[in-house]
């Protein structure tokens, strides 16, 4: 199956500081990227959506300035912490799509980002 | 509103079988996911129906009815290791994912 490759599994970084965290997809082209974020016990919340070589679309609610987006590649995306705070500590997950029509979505493993 | 409701918590016994249902009001429909996730993992993926009726995959089958909203997630012969979150996922017309809070489902021996 495809593979998606997230990295750092886990962070801890100080307050005020950013992280980047990458999304690559190994065997596959990814059209499309998904961004989420997860609390504990809780569900996937979806933030960004990015498409290869053009600007991520945010949901409401997620500041896009805060939440750097780039997906410069068809294989690679990244997302970067801006400015983090301990409430930014959070599970972040990509996912990857061949396109729109794809019926699978191909997760990586996850970061887990604390801030300290 | 797009909506996916699914129970917060089931306990099933090893060996046994257990349905975990899915109910869905979405804007459009372009097929329902189930995945599983372990605690402090990412989810991965369990099955993909965007037809009526059933679909057996090993010891999980998934049951589709689009003029219900309806699906479930069925686990056979169940393992201490099938202890986790299933996630319910409906893509929508858009084609995104609209995610249920998932399902714990805790077995015990």
């Amino acid at each position: 199956g495809a593979v998606v490759s997230q990295h750092p599994s886990r962070v801890i970084c100080k307050s005020g500081t950013s992280v980047k965290i990458e999304c690559r997809s190994l065997d596959f082209q990814a059209t499309t990227m998904f961004w989420y974020r997860q609390f504990p016990k809780q569900s996937l919340m979806l933030m960004a959506t990015s498409n290869e070589g053009s600007k991520a679309t945010y949901e409401q609610g997620v500041e896009k300035d805060k939440f750097l987006i780039n997906h410069a590649s068809l294989t690679l995306s990244t997302l970067t912490v801006t400015s983090a705070h301990p409430e930014d500590s959070s599970f972040y997950i990509c996912s990857a799509s061949t396109g729109t029509g794809h019926t699978e979505a191909f997760f990586g493993q996850g970061t887990r980002l604390t801030v300290v | 509103g797009q909506n996916i409701d699914q129970p917060t918590e089931m306990t099933a016994t090893e060996g046994a079988i257990v349905q975990i249902n899915c109910t869905y009001q979405t804007s459009g429909f372009n097929g329902l996911f189930w995945y599983q996730q372990h605690a402090g993992e990412a989810p991965t993926f369990l099955s993909y129906n965007v037809l009526d009726g059933l679909e057996e995959k090993g010891r999980f089958s998934s049951f589709l009815s689009r003029s219900k909203g309806y699906s479930y997630l069925l686990l056979k012969e169940l393992q201490m290791k099938d202890s986790a979150s299933y996630l319910c996922a409906v893509m929508d017309s858009n084609y995104q994912l609209i995610w249920g809070a998932g399902t714990k489902l805790i077995i015990k021996p």
